[in-house]
């Protein structure tokens, strides 16, 4: 099975400019999950998204969004990027409670915000 | 809230030496308990889990015993290599309603 995919790998955006992160789950797994990744705050929760609803958020404004398709796949939007923007974004996929909620990570987006 | 406390590292060790990362955990009920790795320049990997009280987890000679009494989930192994340096990260779920909760994460640096 092909594992979690991310696109793009690497973006650079100046601040004020808004970004689009696209996540392709493991065939089969309903649910998506974004995770901010920087080196001062450790691994963050933004959303989760299952059967294309909104299941859970973090404590992040409201400039961070996320949607679901049909198909799982999933996109993260961050408008009006700040500075402290600049991070690791991690998607993962679970199939969910059969599997005891395990989780499996793609190799994220590196977002530098100049 | 549910919280995931780790030890901090760098964790230093000599290859074949036993490793033992520390994990507590705060958290009503009985959540599913997981440590996964994360190694230079990718994301992170699923490396075991326990669902239930007493169960221990255990994947590529990594252990991990769900103890409930404690509330703790410690990660072992018993000889360590050079190819798991990387950094190690304890986690928590209660359920499809809770989020996941991460620890900060333990680097761990074997040197041959």
């Amino acid at each position: 099975k092909a594992g979690v995919t991310q696109t793009p790998r690497y973006l650079i955006k100046t601040r004020g400019q808004q970004v689009t992160l696209s996540c392709s789950p493991i065939s089969g797994h309903r649910s998506v999950s974004w995770y901010q990744q920087t080196p001062g705050q450790g691994l963050q929760f933004l959303f989760e998204y299952f059967s294309e609803t909104q299941r859970n958020k973090g404590n992040f404004p409201g400039r961070f969004s996320g949607r679901q398709f049909s198909n799982s796949r999933s996109e993260m939007n961050v408008s009006t990027l700040e500075l402290g923007d600049s991070a690791l974004y991690l998607c993962a996929s679970s199939i969910g409670r059969d599997r005891g909620y395990e989780q499996y990570f793609g190799p994220g987006t590196r977002l530098t915000v100049t | 809230g549910d919280s995931v406390t780790q030890m901090e590292g760098p964790v230093t060790l000599s290859e074949e030496a036993f490793l033992t990362i520390n994990c507590t955990y705060t958290a009503t009920g009985y959540p599913s308990l997981f440590w996964y790795v994360q190694y230079p320049g990718e994301g992170l990997q699923l490396l075991l889990k326990a669902t239930k009280a007493d169960d221990k987890g255990s994947n590529k000679g990594f252990e991990a015993t769900y103890r409930k009494e404690t509330t703790s989930f410690h990660l072992e192994k018993g000889s360590v290599q050079v190819s798991d340096s990387a950094v190690y990260f304890c986690a928590l779920r209660r359920g499809g309603s809770y989020i996941p909760t991460f620890g900060r994460g333990t680097s761990l640096i074997v040197h041959p």
